[in-house]
């Protein structure tokens, strides 16, 4: 079935550091593929999104670009601040009849910026 | 515009407890989803809706679990009766058909749900 497999956490950097964190994943047909970020105390946000083969997604400085060869989405940051600390989810998106709607999610993975 | 409103934000139980947790999706929204986070099982989806009709509801844990969304604007999910496993935050998340094929997912702040 549908799923994601992203870096296990947690992952520990410093202030300007570079940030990736893997995510590849299974799917039949061609899913949209998302990033979401979970501040503390607080539900999920979108960050980016990618809906096709070699889109990039992009917001506050994060980037992914969906790569069906290696069905891999991987999430960079050139220079994480410290406000960045929280955890990141990989997800895709159900194509078939029975799954359209719904998102599946990865484990998430923790990131902590120190200063 | 307002986004997805949950409530209680936090509750404190007793084990044998009937619990209610409530959503209110963002207007226009036609898909309901009920996650529950916990640090041993990460994000689970307990169950979703579509137009108010439970599409899949394989994940909810067990029959003491159930959840209702008896209009476009409002579900329910219901605890009876609550144990101390049951302690995680409960997620509700709206999305909305799209045109352009992309379902994107807005979540709640949760519940933070303590049973004792």
């Amino acid at each position: 079935g549908d799923s994601v497999t992203q870096m296990e956490g947690p992952v520990t950097l410093s202030e300007e550091a570079f940030l990736t964190i893997n995510c590849t994943y299974t799917a039949t047909g061609y899913p949209s593929l998302f990033w979401y970020v979970q501040y503390p105390g607080e539900g999920l946000q979108l960050l980016l999104k990618a809906t096709k083969a070699d889109d990039k997604g992009s917001n506050k400085g994060f980037e992914a670009t969906y790569r069906k060869e290696t069905t891999s989405f991987h999430l960079e940051k050139g220079s994480v601040q410290v406000s960045d600390s929280a955890v990141y989810f990989c997800a895709l998106s159900g194509v078939r009849g029975s799954t359209l709607g719904r998102l599946y999610f990865g484990r998430g993975t923790q990131l902590t910026v120190w200063p | 515009d307002a986004g997805v409103i949950q409530s209680p934000r936090h509750e404190v139980t007793e084990m044998g407890q009937e619990v209610t947790l409530r959503c209110k999706p963002i207007s226009g929204h036609d898909y309901l989803f009920w996650y529950r986070q916990t640090m041993m099982r990460g994000l689970e989806l307990l169950i979703y809706f579509n137009n108010n009709v439970p599409i899949d509801d394989s994940g909810m844990p067990e029959d003491r679990f159930s959840a209702k969304m008896p209009n476009a604007s409002f579900s329910t999910l219901k605890i009876q009766p609550s144990e101390p496993r049951d302690s995680a935050v409960y997620f509700c998340a709206s999305s909305r058909t799209p045109g352009g094929g992309i379902y994107e997912q807005y979540f709640g702040p949760g519940t933070r749900l303590t049973v004792t």
